[in-house]
């Protein structure tokens, strides 16, 4: 079945850190990509998303790029604030679906950002 | 975007008791809504899917009897875990979605603690 690897957590930043999540997939297909955040007491935000092979998802300066050759889809941002504090959760879709459809989740990954 | 709200945030029980959590669209109708468990450490896990006015879809392995779900109104779904056991303790999260091929939202999340 469908799955969804992320690197363990936390992550602890200085302020201004480039910021590296790494997330792997394993699906039939071409799966729709997705980032979810998540900040302390709330729930879970889509972040940003990726439909189709070489797309690259980007929102609030981070980015991450849909690649098929290596079933990745990591997260990155180049300089990194406090209120970035969270808990970060790649996903996945069935191909064409898009967030409304049955997602895929991986463990989430803590990121600590300190100044 | 649209809130989804979760009732209670968290509830400590005893083994044997049954315990409900709700799970409100509070601006928009909810045709659909998503049960997901998540363990520490561990992925958002699908519970069930619930569509108003008729009954719940589960994942296999999720026991029907135990994991009570109504979807009576478009704003409203609520879990019951009956006869609530210690291995139930876990975090659980709804989630909603407006109409087919819309976005999920999702719910703050209640923490269930069975003693």
């Amino acid at each position: 079945g469908d799955s969804v690897t992320q690197m363990e957590g936390p992550v602890t930043l200085s302020e201004e850190a480039f910021l590296t999540i790494n997330c792997t997939y394993t699906a039939t297909g071409y799966p729709s990509l997705f980032w979810y955040v998540q900040y302390p007491g709330e729930g879970l935000q889509l972040l940003l998303k990726a439909t189709k092979a070489d797309d690259k998802g980007s929102n609030k300066g981070f980015e991450a790029t849909y690649r098929k050759e290596t079933t990745s889809f990591h997260l990155e941002k180049g300089s990194v604030q406090v209120s970035d504090s969270a808990v970060y959760f790649c996903a996945l879709s069935p191909p064409r679906g898009g967030t409304a459809s049955k997602l895929t989740f991986g463990t989430g990954t803590r990121l600590q950002v300190t100044l | 975007g649209a809130v989804v709200s979760q009732h209670p945030s968290w509830v400590i029980c005893k083994s044997g008791t049954s315990v409900k959590i709700e799970c409100r669209s509070l601006d928009f109708q909810a045709t659909t809504m998503f049960w997901y468990r998540q363990f520490p450490k561990q992925s958002l896990m699908l519970m069930a899917t619930s569509n108003e006015g008729s009954k719940a879809t589960y994942e296999q392995g999720v026991e029907k009897d135990k994991f009570l779900i109504n979807h009576a109104s478009l704003t409203l779904s609520t879990l019951t875990v009956t006869s609530a056991h210690p291995e139930d303790s876990s975090f659980y999260i709804c989630s909603a979605r407006g109409t087919p091929g819309n976005e999920q939202f999702f719910g703050p999340g209640t923490r269930l603690t069975v003693l």
